[in-house]
């Protein structure tokens, strides 16, 4: 299958500080990468939806001034946290798929653990 | 978001039984999907499903899109412990894999 690759895996940071998390197609270019979030013993919510040279979509409830999404290139998305708080200690994954597959399954990335403190 | 209800919540049983989960959507999808998920990993892709009435196997599982589309089944022959973690459905009812994920199946597997 298709490999994506996601970027710090653990991070900790300070409440106030900013964390930029990446997501890279390493063997395909990806138009569109998703990016979700993960509470400890919850299930997996779709954030938003970042697309290649254009604004990202997000979900109902999600600040988009608070979660920056730009995905600059066709191998790489990058959600940036601002002005991070313990409550957005989560776990991020993000999923993508190859551009010339079309409607097929969804590649997660290892996810990445933010604690916020 | 789109509502997705899997269950049952957790199951705990012995190693060699059978088991059987499920989840169902509010609205029609074109695509169902099974992962697993062990504790600090992201998802794993087991099974997709990308067609009404469709039964496929992987290995000791199988899964089933609905007739219906609204819903989908795993199935877990003869467990073994390594069948341990989480089991999350996931469905897209559009045709570029956006998709929502169920509230996930905690699978316990006795020695």
């Amino acid at each position: 299958g298709a490999v994506v690759s996601q970027h710090p895996s653990r991070v900790i940071c300070k409440s106030g500080t900013s964390v930029k998390i990446e997501c890279r197609s390493l063997d395909f270019q990806a138009t569109t990468m998703f990016w979700y979030r993960q509470f400890p013993k919850q299930s997996l919510m779709l954030m938003a939806t970042s697309n290649e040279g254009s604004k990202a979509t997000y979900e109902q409830g999600v600040e988009k001034d608070k979660f920056l999404i730009n995905h600059a290139s066709l191998t790489l998305s990058t959600l940036t946290v601002t002005s991070a708080h313990p409550e957005d200690s989560s776990f991020y994954i993000c999923s993508t798929f190859p551009a010339t597959w079309g409607n097929t399954e969804a590649f997660f990335g290892q996810g990445t653990r933010l604690t916020v403190v | 978001g789109q509502q997705l209800n899997q269950s049952p919540q957790s199951m705990f049983i012995q190693e060699g039984e059978d088991v059987s989960m499920n989840c169902t959507s509010s609205s029609i999808f074109n695509t169902w999907l099974w992962y697993k998920q062990d504790p600090g990993e992201g998802p794993v892709l087991l099974i997709a499903l990308y067609k009404a009435g469709e039964l496929t196997s992987n290995g000791r599982l199988t899964a089933q899109f609905g007739i219906t589309r609204k819903d989908s089944f795993l199935n877990i022959s003869a467990s073994i412990p390594s069948d341990v973690g989480i089991y999350f459905c996931a469905g897209s009812p559009y045709n570029f894999n956006k998709f929502y994920f169920g509230s996930g199946t905690k699978l316990n597997v006795k020695p």
